[in-house]
């Protein structure tokens, strides 16, 4: 079946440092792909996505590049900030019946920024 | 745009109750998603909705779980004969897609239950 893998946390780092989650998927067909996050406290906001092949999707200063050849969507910040400080899920849509799209979500990376 | 909300927040039960969650989509939102998500895990889906129509059930959702969406609005959420495997939080997400590619789904805050 369809699933995401992605790099298990936490990751720590220092404020303006550079910032990499890997996510690896497996899916049938052309899903589109999705980076979540998760503040504290709060609900999953969409943070970027991408639709097809060598799309690039951006948002904050996060970028993420759908590599079809390599099934991946990593995740790249140049320069991290304390607020950048959540849990990040790699995700993607499958279609289901009436055009519907299901997500299946990896396990999620916690990220903590230090000043 | 309010965005989606959820009630309970929070819901503690014991072990055999019943217990019923709420999701209000955002307004014209067609579609409504629930997904159930455990401790340091990803969300799981657990059924669909297409206006009032339920179209799709994961094997997740047991026959204890019943969701319904009347009039195609707000949407509930009912575990019978809870069990403390039950313990989890329970997402809802809407959206209104203009094309299959362009399905966005947007969350709601999410409802955590807890079954001592």
């Amino acid at each position: 079946g369809d699933s995401v893998t992605q790099m298990e946390g936490p990751v720590t780092l220092s404020e303006e440092a550079f910032l990499t989650i890997n996510c690896t998927y497996t899916a049938t067909g052309y899903p589109s792909l999705f980076w979540y996050v998760q503040y504290p406290g709060e609900g999953l906001q969409l943070l970027l996505k991408a639709t097809k092949a060598d799309d690039k999707g951006s948002n904050k200063g996060f970028e993420a590049t759908y590599r079809k050849e390599t099934t991946s969507f990593h995740l790249e910040k140049g320069s991290v900030q304390v607020s950048d400080s959540a849990v990040y899920f790699c995700a993607l849509s499958v279609m289901i019946k009436a055009a519907g799209n299901k997500l299946t979500f990896g396990g999620g990376t916690r990220v903590l920024v230090k000043p | 745009d309010t965005g989606v909300s959820q009630d309970p927040r929070h819901k503690i039960t014991k072990r055999g109750q019943n217990v019923t969650f709420r999701c209000d989509p955002i307004s014209e939102h067609n579609r409504l998603y629930w997904y159930r998500q455990t401790l340091g895990q990803g969300p799981e889906f657990l059924t669909y909705f297409q206006n009032e129509a339920q179209l799709e059930k994961s094997r997740l959702l047991s026959d204890r779980f019943s969701a319904e969406r009347p009039k195609g609005s707000f949407s509930t959420l009912e575990i019978q004969r809870t069990e403390q495997g039950d313990s989890a939080m329970y997402l809802c997400a809407s959206s209104s897609p203009k094309g299959r590619t362009q399905e966005t789904q947007y969350f709601g805050p999410g409802t955590r239950l807890l079954v001592l």
